[in-house]
């Protein structure tokens, strides 16, 4: 079946600089993408979401970059601090009106590390 | 996490026991999931609740049921626990609109011995 995967299982950046997390996936009927953290020990928190017709979608300090042509998905994180310590997934669904949802489908994880 | 609660926050069972694991939300979302967290494999749906009285299976059904008791609770039963359903299991609601939001409880650590 079509699956959502991410490139690196490790990243590990210095505090200050900026990361980039990166996810691919193969199902081109996805309209709708988010991104979750998660820390040891709790459930995932949403960051950011981008639907499909965004190519760019800023937070705060979290930008999220949609490649439609390549089915890639990116999460910047810029001037990494010790909390941003985590995991990080990706995940894809195809909307269904009505705010119903059929479910998320989740990449395995990024397990970002910040060194100081 | 805001607004989704699950209990147990971990338990232990036996080969063939049963138990339910209960989720309860006070945000007033319609859709509620159940995932499941395994270590390299990610978060895999096991069922989803779109609405009040409607129920669907996700990725990973086999070995579990689910009840939408009303809008506020969803509830995962294991029938006949297996040590291949150790894991940490995750409800999660969500509501798609002009903003999103979406919320996932403290998660339940299960181990079937």
């Amino acid at each position: 079946g079509e699956s959502v995967g991410l490139h690196l299982p490790t990243l590990s950046v210095q505090e200050g600089d900026n990361s980039i997390i990166n996810c691919a996936y193969s199902n081109s009927a996805s309209d709708y993408f988010i991104w979750y953290k998660q820390e040891s020990g709790k459930g995932p928190q949403f960051i950011i979401d981008i639907r499909s017709n965004m190519d760019k979608r800023q937070g705060q300090r979290v930008t999220v970059l949609l490649n439609k042509t390549v089915k890639h998905l990116s999460l910047q994180i810029a001037a990494t601090q010790p909390g941003d310590s985590a995991v990080y997934f990706c995940a894809e669904n195809i909307e269904v009106w009505g705010g119903g949802a059929d479910g998320l489908t989740f990449g395995k994880g990024t397990h970002l590390i910040i060194q100081p | 996490n805001a607004g989704v609660t699950q209990t147990p926050k971990f338990q232990v069972l036996k080969t063939g026991q049963s138990m339910t694991l209960q989720c309860a939300q006070d945000m007033n979302h319609n859709s509620m999931y159940w995932y499941r967290q395994d270590p390299g494999m990610g978060l895999r749906l096991i069922y989803y609740s779109a609405s009040e009285g409607t129920t669907d299976k996700g990725e990973v059904p086999n070995g579990y049921n689910v009840s939408r008791l009303n809008k506020r609770e969803f509830s995962l039963r294991l029938e006949s626990a297996a040590p291949s359903q150790t894991s940490v299991y995750f409800c999660a609601i969500m509501r798609r609109n002009m903003n999103t939001e979406a919320f996932f409880g403290q998660g339940t650590r299960l181990t079937v011995v």
